[in-house]
């Protein structure tokens, strides 16, 4: 596998359900971020981790719980969802420098989420 | 805070045809980063050229160059050549040049058609 791959592809939940997804990159990248689509909305940045912390929260629910244990893999655990939760949720990863320059992010395929 | 605008919510070009789609941004930086995503029907968001705000020379990537005009906050970009893999969802992003910037501010995209 090559670059930054997803699972599951496709995942329908019900609103009390626990699922989790998963997110790997094979880049060597030291950052990774979740990222929220909508239809008809611009991407939405969720969260992002920089060598396994979590730098960012854009005030995200907390029936969003991301967990990083190491930096090649990303998961982004769900509870308790709501309908308007459901849409494309995308992953990336990116190398951060000794300088905290952060270079150019690469996305995997996402997981398209529908919560009935 | 900045902000990415695409006027453009749909295109449609020729199959061999060129195509420009425009991008503007607001910022109060002087040093960051611009990027032209591209989500094709798969979902993976794809990088198609990036453009350093110091360079003064327009990026090209192939068939894919950007007409960045600092002064104007514009960051267009052309498509030359057009073939039908091109068709696809384009997103304009912004990426702050400091260390700690690591989010990346989309556009809500241009959906482009190419006819045969």
């Amino acid at each position: 596998e090559t670059g930054v791959t997803q699972t599951p592809r496709h995942l329908v939940m019900g609103m009390t359900n626990k699922k989790s997804l998963k997110c790997e990159q094979h880049l060597g990248h030291n950052a990774m971020y979740w990222y929220k689509q909508s239809a008809k909305k611009p991407l939405e940045l969720m969260f992002v981790y920089n060598f396994k912390e979590q730098t960012e929260n854009n005030s995200v629910p907390s029936r969003f719980s991301p967990e990083c244990p190491n930096s090649s893999h990303l998961f982004l655990h769900l509870h308790t969802l709501q309908p308007e939760d459901s849409a494309l949720y995308l992953c990336a990863s990116s190398q951060v420098t000794g300088g905290g320059v952060q270079e150019t992010q690469y996305f995997g395929p996402g997981t398209r989420l529908l919560v009935l | 805070a900045q902000t990415v605008t695409q006027s453009q919510p749909e295109m449609s070009v020729q199959e061999a045809e060129t195509v420009t789609l425009s991008c503007t941004y607001d910022t109060s930086e002087s040093d960051y980063y611009l990027f032209w995503y591209k989500q094709p029907p798969s979902r993976q968001m794809i990088l198609v050229i990036r453009q350093e705000a110091y360079k003064q020379q327009n990026a090209t990537e192939n068939r894919f160059s950007v007409n960045f005009q600092k002064a104007a906050k514009s960051f267009s970009l052309k498509i030359s050549d057009s073939q039908l893999g091109d068709a696809a969802m384009y997103f304009c992003a912004y990426r702050s040049g400091e260390t700690s910037g690591s989010r990346l501010t989309f556009g809500e995209g241009t959906q482009l058609t190419v006819n045969p």
